[in-house]
């Protein structure tokens, strides 16, 4: 079992469109929580951190639920320029600052 | 303010040959985390190096191999190149080894093993 597992894609919706995200993890160690978000043949860029209270910026809002060992991300009124693949991503206690990623969901917003 | 900074951007090898890979942290950061990136693969952790030394370090063998340098720069070598080592090969720099400041990304290094 992958470490870090995420909805499989791509996701294609309209412009507008609310589009919500879905990511488990496995290790119940697991203390840090995160979304990136990385453009075609682009690095990785943080999007935004998870915290047990959930958190919003602006279009974007990420939940945890740790009992459940599931994290989520939802976009608001898709734009053109959310087209890009998210990746969730995790970091262990005791294991410094070594970030797990999931293999990533693409999503693709249409005119 | 420079970014994470990688050289070089492409590079080709043959199998069996040795690579090394650069990368300066941004200004300010004294970590530097190498990653893997398989085409449509999340990034897989390599290691990290935080004051010359390898902190943590993921499944990869020992073929891989890294150094920290005085001035928090670092590189990433490859030894005995397989097929299979072709990627992107992203850096990461951030402020603090332990996880709790985000990474910032370098634009990577692709790869190709002939």
């Amino acid at each position: 079992r992958k470490e870090v597992e995420q909805d499989p894609g791509p996701f294609n919706v309209p412009e507008g469109a609310t589009v919500a995200f879905n990511c488990t993890y496995s290790n119940s160690a697991s203390q840090s929580f995160f979304w990136y978000r990385q453009d075609c043949r682009k690095e990785p860029k943080l999007l935004m951190s998870v915290y047990s209270s959930g958190n919003e910026d602006g279009r974007f809002t990420a939940q945890l639920n740790r009992a459940s060992q599931y994290i989520s991300l939802l976009i608001r009124d898709s734009k053109l320029s959310d087209s890009a693949t998210y990746l969730c991503v995790v970091n262990i206690r005791g294991q410094g600052g070594k970030l797990i990623f999931g293999q990533g969901t693409e999503l693709s917003v249409k005119p | 303010d420079a970014g994470v900074t990688q050289s070089p951007t492409h590079l080709i090898k043959t199998r069996g040959q040795q690579v090394t890979l650069r990368c300066s942290p941004k200004s300010g950061h004294d970590t530097v985390s190498w990653y893997q990136q398989a085409l449509g693969q999340g990034p897989q952790f390599i290691f990290q190096y935080y004051e010359e030394e390898e902190r943590q370090r993921g499944n990869f063998p020992d073929r891989f191999s890294g150094h920290q340098f005085p001035n928090y720069s670092s590189e990433l070598n490859v030894n005995a190149l397989l097929l299979g080592d072709s990627a992107l090969y992203l850096c990461a720099s951030s402020l603090d080894w332990q996880g709790n400041s985000p990474l910032h990304f370098g634009n990577g290094t692709r790869l190709t093993v002939t």
